[in-house]
């Protein structure tokens, strides 16, 4: 069926690093997309979200790129900080307002 | 703005026994509420979508007759596991959309830990 995922499961990044997240998704008519940020026991944050009809949006340290092409949707986090330790999922809008999420990327931050 | 709360934050019950779990938009009126939950290590998985005034619409798996939806008003939707057993342990997520100005987007609570006994 369709779905939304990740690549990889877990990302251990150095603090001051540059972070990257990817996910793939399957349904090409999805046209809103969203990062969120979990922190344990929390429930999601929203960090950023992009619409299909751009490429790339940024906001404060990070930056979400689209490629349509490929059904490829990814997470940038300029100089990684501790407190950006936590699990990312990106989640597609589909049927307006319902969220189907990915299968979720845990950052970790090295000191 | 855009703030959304869960009550309680945590609970501990018995199997067999009934608990509710309150979704409340405390600054902005939700047409929208939706139900997720959440095992451990894992994605959040959408229960059901409900709309005030209107039935819940649940998603294909999940059994309305065990996780009752009531959202009898904007600002205020309801989950109530009837009968819990073990596996229902979770973390239960809501989250509210509709608001004016933000149509697409969800605002999320902060979850609520269930342990089945």
């Amino acid at each position: 069926g369709e779905s939304v995922g990740l690549h990889l499961p877990t990302l251990s990044v150095q603090e001051g690093d540059n972070s990257i997240i990817n996910c793939a998704y399957s349904n090409s008519a999805s046209d809103y997309f969203i990062w969120y940020k979990q922190e344990s026991g929390k429930g999601p944050q929203f960090i950023i979200d992009i619409r299909s009809n751009m490429d790339k949006r940024q906001g404060q340290r990070v930056t979400v790129l689209l490629n349509k092409t490929v059904k490829h949707l990814s997470l940038q986090i300029a100089a990684t900080q501790p407190g950006d330790s936590a699990v990312y999922f990106c989640a597609e809008n589909r049927d307006r307002y319902k969220l189907i999420f990915g299968s979720g990327t845990r950052l970790l931050v090295r000191p | 703005g855009a703030v959304v709360s869960q009550h309680p934050s945590w609970v501990i019950c018995k199997s067999g026994t009934s608990v509710k779990i309150e979704c409340r938009s405390l600054d902005f009126q939700a047409t929208t509420m939706f139900w997720y939950r959440q095992f451990p290590k894992q994605s959040l998985m959408l229960m059901a979508t409900s709309n005030e005034g209107s039935k819940a619409t649940y998603e294909q798996g999940v059994e309305k007759d065990k996780f009752l939806i009531n959202h009898a008003s904007l600002t205020l939707s309801t989950l109530t596991v009837t009968s819990a057993h073990p596996e229902d342990s979770s973390f239960y997520i809501c989250s509210a959309g509709g608001r004016q100005g933000a149509p697409d987007e969800q605002f999320f609570g902060p979850g609520t830990r269930l342990t089945v006994l």
